[in-house]
């Protein structure tokens, strides 16, 4: 059964550097979002993305965020400079086109920002 | 803004014993809502949603528009049934978002 796959599982970084996490949605899926969760707290929206372009985001979301799908298979999200409290677990999801279809998650890449 | 509410953070109950685990949702628009589950060091996968009306692993989900809930049950818990799950409204259509609680951490004992 495809699965929704992200890259790495780990990072760990030093506040203020740029990271870029890594995510392979399910190949004929159309809907590409980001969520996160910092610990002992909600998993929450960052952004959706369809048709190479942003079609959400959330107030989380400011420009240190930015999102890309380079080539036929990656979606990123960059932290161009990360805070503290950018530390969380970050899911990525894709779904199909068919309305309130269901979206697949992936593992989740642990942000850890010293 | 739509907001969704899990009032359990833990809930524990003996294998073979009935189990809710509660949900309350605040929208104003029509509300689609979904149950996550995350099996421990697994991903998070969707148990059920409301416009299937179906049953999974014996869990059912009714909503219930007059008191903005959307209950999870399960009638004898087993095991195996030990998670943390999430309910979560959706809202945008083929593009949507999801809004999720907080999530409860069910433990089932033998």
């Amino acid at each position: 059964e495809p699965e929704v796959t992200q890259t790495p599982s780990h990072q760990v970084t030093q506040m203020g550097q740029e990271v870029i996490l890594r995510c392979v949605p399910i190949s004929n899926h159309l809907y590409f979002y980001w969520y996160r969760q910092i610990l002992g707290q909600k998993v929450e929206f960052l952004v959706s993305f369809y048709n190479n372009e942003i079609s959400e985001k959330s107030e989380i979301f400011d420009d240190q965020f930015s999102v890309e799908r380079p080539d036929g298979s990656n979606f990123t999200l960059k932290i161009r400079s990360t805070k503290l409290e950018d530390s969380a677990m970050y899911f990525c999801a894709s779904s199909g086109s068919l309305s309130y279809n269901e979206q697949f998650f992936g593992p989740g890449t642990r942000l850890t920002v010293l | 803004a739509q907001r969704v509410t899990q009032p359990e953070k833990l809930l524990s109950v003996f294998k073979g014993a009935p189990v809710e685990l509660k949900c309350n949702y605040s929208y104003s628009g029509s509300p689609e809502l979904f149950w996550y589950v995350q099996y421990s060091r697994q991903r998070l996968q969707l148990l059920l949603r409301h416009i299937s009306r179906e049953s999974i692993k014996g869990f059912t989900a009714d909503l219930n528009k007059g008191e903005t809930s959307f209950h999870l049950k399960k009638p004898f818990a087993q095991e195996e049934d030990s998670a943390m799950y999430y309910c979560a409204l959706a809202s945008g259509g083929s593009n949507y978002k999801l809004t999720f609680g907080k999530g409860t951490l069910l433990t089932v004992n033998p």
